[in-house]
């Protein structure tokens, strides 16, 4: 039970380039969520899913699209990177109660 | 909008102090409130989940309680130890969307 798992674990892009970060659970949860992570801000959510073929805006979604296509990854794309867009993002996904989080992709746009 | 305040940003102790972690929030109807530390470079690991329902939850060396009319929970670490710092949040989810709010952490250094 790998839980979790983010893929890449380090990314750097130069502004205007694309990328998918992938996550994947092995724990059959429905939820899924996409965070960033920033000095000072805190967690802040980007997207999210309630199951296969459902995404939904969260608190930060511009700039970033997502997909469910299966129920266990959930994938966060970026079409033309920014600066602004130099995070850390976590995925995770919950039970009806509890949250699990993905190690993280540290990104920085050059 | 759900707002979530951790006070202290961040905290220093010696080792073998029991000590308390604050987190308030500022809407009352919450589903859940749950308690994560994340170490240097890390992602989040599930430390205590409380139920809008209960009042407190013990494991270990932790205990968390929640008291939800006034907005409040609070981490108790007993005989804190050097492997004990890191940086320690909360997170409050809703009643109806499922979406969480999380605090900006308190940050704890226990020295030996």
């Amino acid at each position: 039970n790998a839980g979790v798992t983010q893929t890449p674990k380090f990314r750097v892009l130069k502004t205007g380039q694309s990328m998918t970060l992938l996550c994947a659970q092995d724990m059959n949860h429905e939820y899924m969520y996409w965070y960033r992570q920033d000095p000072g801000m805190g967690l802040r959510l980007i997207h999210y899913s309630v199951g296969e073929g459902t995404t939904a805006k969260g608190e930060v979604p511009d700039g970033y699209n997502v997909s469910r296509l299966k129920k266990q990854n959930f994938l966060l794309g970026l079409e033309s990177a920014a600066p602004s867009q130099t995070s850390v993002y976590f995925c995770a996904s919950r039970t009806a109660y509890e949250q699990y989080f993905g190690p993280g992709t540290r990104l920085t746009v050059t | 909008k759900q707002e979530v305040t951790q006070i202290p940003a961040a905290l220093s102790v010696p080792e073998g102090e029991n000590l308390v972690l604050n987190c308030s929030f500022t809407d009352s109807a919450i589903y859940n409130l749950q308690w994560f530390r994340q170490d240097p470079g890390k992602g989040l690991t599930s430390l205590l989940l409380i139920q809008s329902s209960q009042r407190e939850q013990t494991s270990g060396r932790l205990n968390a309680s929640l008291d939800k009319s006034s907005g409040r929970s609070t981490l108790y670490i007993a005989a804190s130890q050097p492997g004990d710092s890191a940086t320690y949040l909360c997170a409050v989810r809703d009643t109806n969307a499922g979406k969480s709010t999380f605090g900006d952490g308190t940050t704890l250094t226990v020295k030996p």
